[in-house]
């Protein structure tokens, strides 16, 4: 398997814009997790999803973000309207069921710039 | 005005040292515990796990420690590499949680030469 792949790596985009960032899992996992990584705030769990249902969507910011997860093979993140303030690395995770708790495998991030 | 980023923890250690590096987490609940490595430009890499009925776990030159009682744990690397410099983060979870990871704020290793 490939591991979780997300596009673009990077993206710059003017403040104002929308910007879609795109995840696919490794198949046969049944949870998938949207991070943001700043300078500021570390790692941070913005939304997660179970068989493609989103469980937790606590950490999201502000309505200017959304994700969804149409099947279990893509997950969008959506930022609309974008600011400067969301410049920061996401990253899609995906982990498998185990019957409790377990690792999640990270995709290589999207570096969001909003200038 | 400024703004005001994490202070990452640095520890730098000569090669072939050990390292040990600490990482504290505050919920009681948590019953499983992750260790996670990031080098520059990557997304965060699994290094090493441990569930909260055990307190040591023992990887390749890896260690896992977890001291429940005061909600502690610490990653001990033996003979460290060049290659092990990176920025190291704790996880923890609950079994009720939903695989729901919460993430420390990390430490940069440094391995001098």
């Amino acid at each position: 398997d490939a591991g979780v792949i997300q596009s673009p790596r990077h993206e710059v985009t003017e403040m104002g814009q929308e910007v879609t960032l795109r995840c696919k899992p490794i198949s046969g996992h049944d949870y998938l997790f949207w991070y943001r990584q700043t300078m500021m705030r570390g790692l941070e769990l913005l939304i997660y999803f179970n068989n493609n249902v989103p469980i937790d969507d606590s950490g999201m910011p502000e309505d200017r973000f959304s994700a969804k997860m149409p099947n279990a093979s893509f997950s969008t993140l959506k930022i609309q309207p974008s600011e400067p303030r969301d410049s920061a690395v996401y990253f899609c995770a995906s982990s498998p069921i185990t019957g409790g708790a377990t690792e999640a495998f990270f995709g290589q991030g999207t570096r969001l710039t909003v200038v | 005005g400024e703004s005001v980023g994490l202070h990452l923890p640095t520890l730098s250690v000569q090669e072939g040292d050990n390292s040990i590096i600490n990482c504290a987490y505050s919920n009681s609940a948590s019953d499983y515990f992750i260790w996670y490595k990031q080098e520059s430009g990557k997304g965060p890499q699994f290094i090493i796990d441990i569930r909260s009925n055990m307190d040591k776990r023992q990887g390749q030159r890896v260690t896992v420690l977890l001291n429940k009682t005061v909600k502690h744990l610490s990653l001990q690397i033996a003979a460290t590499q060049p290659g092990d410099s990176a920025v190291y983060f704790c996880a923890d979870g609950w079994t009720g949680g939903g695989n729901k990871l919460t993430f420390g704020t990390g430490t940069q290793l440094k391995v001098e030469l």
